[in-house]
């Protein structure tokens, strides 16, 4: 079965340093890969995916993922972080079923949380 | 750009009613997704639709039931509410064939049960 794991509840940032929130993934087969953001009391915005190609995947607002398939990791980076970017990251998985409409796996969230 | 709408936003029944969720997807996707997220949960899939018919299904109470339309919108309908059935329901789209594999959500229905 496909899944992620997120194995951070929370991370704290100073404005203006580079941000890692971490994720790694255990699939069958190739690895559909996304990150989600969720502001307070709104819906889940899609950032990036990984699909084939460049490890190196540039999303929005900023974001960049790096795709290590030696490690199994999907981690979502950000150069230099802006208090903005405090809400829940949701790490995702596709589910590798043959439905045309498969769905995706959610890790459990990171806050992470942007100081001034 | 137009995204996924889902009504009514927010919603209050009392326990043993009923309640109609509906999702509106993005012009031209062909298949919608329901997911549950539980206070401090992440998003939990419940069932998804592609070309009006049932595509896949998770963690969905018998007590739920959902069909997707003509027109492609989708409606998630709650019989015999629980308290437990408190939570915010999002709709996604997408559309398979044009290889996108990601999926757009909804602002999502919370969903209050007393």
């Amino acid at each position: 079965a496909q899944s992620v794991a997120q194995p951070e509840d929370q991370v704290n940032v100073a404005e203006g340093n580079p941000l890692t929130v971490k994720c790694t993934y255990s699939v069958s087969g190739n690895p559909y890969l996304f990150w989600y953001v969720q502001y307070p009391n709104r819906g889940l915005q899609f950032l990036l995916k990984y699909i084939t190609g460049d490890n190196l995947v540039k999303g929005s607002y900023g974001f960049e993922a790096e795709f290590n398939k030696s490690q199994t990791s999907f981690h979502l980076k950000k150069p230099s972080a802006l208090v903005s970017d405090s809400a829940l990251y949701f790490c995702a998985v596709r589910d590798s079923g043959y439905s045309s409409a498969s769905k995706i796996i959610f890790g459990s969230g990171t806050r992470l949380s942007i100081r001034p | 750009a137009a995204g996924v709408i889902q009504s009514p936003r927010h919603l209050i029944k009392e326990k043993r009613e009923t309640a109609t969720l509906k999702c509106y997807p993005i012009p031209r996707h062909d298949t919608v997704y329901w997911y549950q997220q539980g206070p401090g949960q992440d998003p939990q899939f419940l069932i998804s639709f592609y070309e009006k018919m049932q595509s896949d299904k998770g963690s969905i109470p018998d007590r739920f039931s959902a069909q997707q339309f003509s027109d492609y919108h989708s409606e998630l309908n709650m019989s015999s509410l629980e308290l437990g059935d408190s939570a915010l329901y999002f709709c996604a789209s997408s559309s398979p064939d044009r290889g996108l594999y990601e999926q757009y959500f909804g602002p999502g229905t919370r969903l209050t049960v007393t």
